[in-house]
């Protein structure tokens, strides 16, 4: 039974690009979630999904940061322009749905901005 | 404002001995507590959890404890093993808000 699936698992771009996450759920998981990882913060909840709608963007640092998910099995993860201090770990993780705690993390993408 | 904290960057721990590692949290709304294990290059995995109406939860080598009146909790494994030097994550769930909000990590390593 296959994961959570990210891609890319690493990706170099210079300031000012356009970058674009993208991770499909569990099969079945009603829920989705997208973090960040950095020394500093830890893993940082910045948005997430239930039954393919927004439910909590307030973790998004700024309006260069959008997500969308247009089906169940679909997310993506948009930062436009990039910046260096953008670069940190993404992941997605999903869950059966929001009453259930226990959250399945894909491998996550490296994100390095030049 | 860090609502989890995990005050400990690293730790190392002999192959056979006990390994402790602390979270403390500041909302007292909390529901569970649950602990994630990171491996390099891949995503956190589930551990063990604890609901805040419990004060211990073990399975196998690994419990963990919580301390409401101090909102402090703690992740025991017993015998410590070299595969379980890894990053662990302490994470707090609130059932109102429906997510989860992890701590900093703790890199375990555990030496031969």
């Amino acid at each position: 039974d296959a994961g959570v699936i990210q891609s890319p698992r690493h990706e170099v771009t210079e300031m000012g690009q356009e970058v674009t996450l993208r991770c499909k759920p569990i099969s079945g998981h009603n829920s989705l979630f997208w973090y960040r990882q950095t020394m500093m913060r830890g893993l940082e909840l910045l948005i997430y999904f239930n039954n393919n709608v927004p439910i909590d963007d307030s973790g998004m640092p700024e309006d260069r940061f959008s997500a969308k998910m247009p089906n169940a099995s679909f997310s993506t993860l948009k930062i436009q322009p990039s910046e260096p201090r953008d670069s940190a770990v993404y992941f997605c993780a999903s869950s059966a749905g929001l009453a259930d705690n226990e959250q399945f993390f894909g491998p996550g993408t490296r994100l390095t901005v030049l | 404002d860090q609502q989890v904290k995990q005050n400990s960057p690293s730790l190392s721990v002999q192959e056979g001995r006990i390994s402790i590692l602390n979270c403390d949290y500041t909302n007292s709304m909390f529901d569970y507590f649950l602990w994630y294990k990171k491996y390099p290059a891949e995503g956190p995995t589930f551990l063990i959890s604890i609901s805040s109406i419990k004060d211990k939860n073990e399975d196998g080598r690994f419990t963990v404890f919580l301390n409401k009146s101090a909102k402090h909790l703690s992740l025991h494994i017993v015998p410590s093993q070299p595969g379980d030097s890894a990053v662990y994550f302490c994470a707090a769930y609130t059932g109102t808000a429906s997510k989860l909000t992890f701590g900093t990590g703790t890199r375990l390593q555990v030496t031969l």
